[in-house]
């Protein structure tokens, strides 16, 4: 199958700091990717929908100036998470796209103090 | 309704024998479905993915479609201590602003003991 890369795969922070989180295709391009959060012991909720180019479309609920998502590249997305407070905690992972299906990243685990 | 509906389990087989799983979605629209296996504390693998109603079958894993009944299971002939995840159901987007977007279930834990 398909590799999709992100970075980093953990990263604890202080409440009020930004943390970016980077996810790559590494063997295809991919002009969707996708966003989701796992809280424990729930299912993967879609925060946003990034495609190459264009803004990301958000999914309802989800703050689009709190969770910046940024395609600058067929094989590159990043999701910055603003002013994080430790309810931003979670599992964040993002998958990327191919004609056939998604291929998830392995995703990042974010602990705000 | 919730779109995507699976027992949560946890289904608990024996080795060797055979693990059904199950779900049913809301979304007539839906032209693919995948199967995904999550363990804990890792992102989802793709199992396999099925389109057309019927069984598909790819080594010891049968994905079955039923879209009249809104309704995909998977089996796992053989279930190795190994299968011991949690399997989430995703059907695919309709098209639109759909398109490619997957809906998951809550999943379905299995647990294979030997």
């Amino acid at each position: 199958g398909a590799v999709v890369s992100q970075h980093p795969s953990w990263v604890i922070c202080k409440s009020g700091t930004s943390v970016k989180i980077e996810c790559r295709s590494l063997d295809f391009q991919a002009t969707t990717m996708f966003w989701y959060r796992q809280f424990p012991k729930q299912s993967l909720m879609l925060m946003a929908t990034s495609n190459e180019g264009s803004k990301a479309t958000y999914e309802q609920g989800v703050e689009k100036d709190k969770f910046l998502i940024n395609h600058a590249s067929l094989t590159l997305s990043t999701l910055t998470v603003t002013s994080a407070h430790p309810e931003d905690s979670s599992f964040y992972i993002c998958s990327a796209s191919t004609p056939q299906t998604q291929y998830f990243g392995p995703g990042t685990r974010l602990t705000v103090l | 309704q919730k779109e995507v509906e699976q027992n949560s389990g946890p289904l608990s087989v024996p080795e060797g024998a055979i693990a059904s799983l199950n779900c049913t979605y809301s979304d007539r629209g839906s032209q693919s479905f995948f199967w995904y296996r999550q363990y804990s504390g890792k992102s989802p693998e793709l199992i396999m993915f099925i389109y057309s109603n019927g069984d598909k079958e790819d080594g010891r894993f049968t994905a079955q479609l039923n879209k009249a009944s809104q309704y995909v299971s998977l089996l796992i002939r053989d279930s190795q201590p190994s299968d011991s995840a949690t399997y989430l159901c995703a059907p695919g987007g309709a098209g639109g602003t759909s398109y490619g977007k997957l809906t998951f279930g809550q999943g379905t834990i299995l647990t294979v003991h030997p």
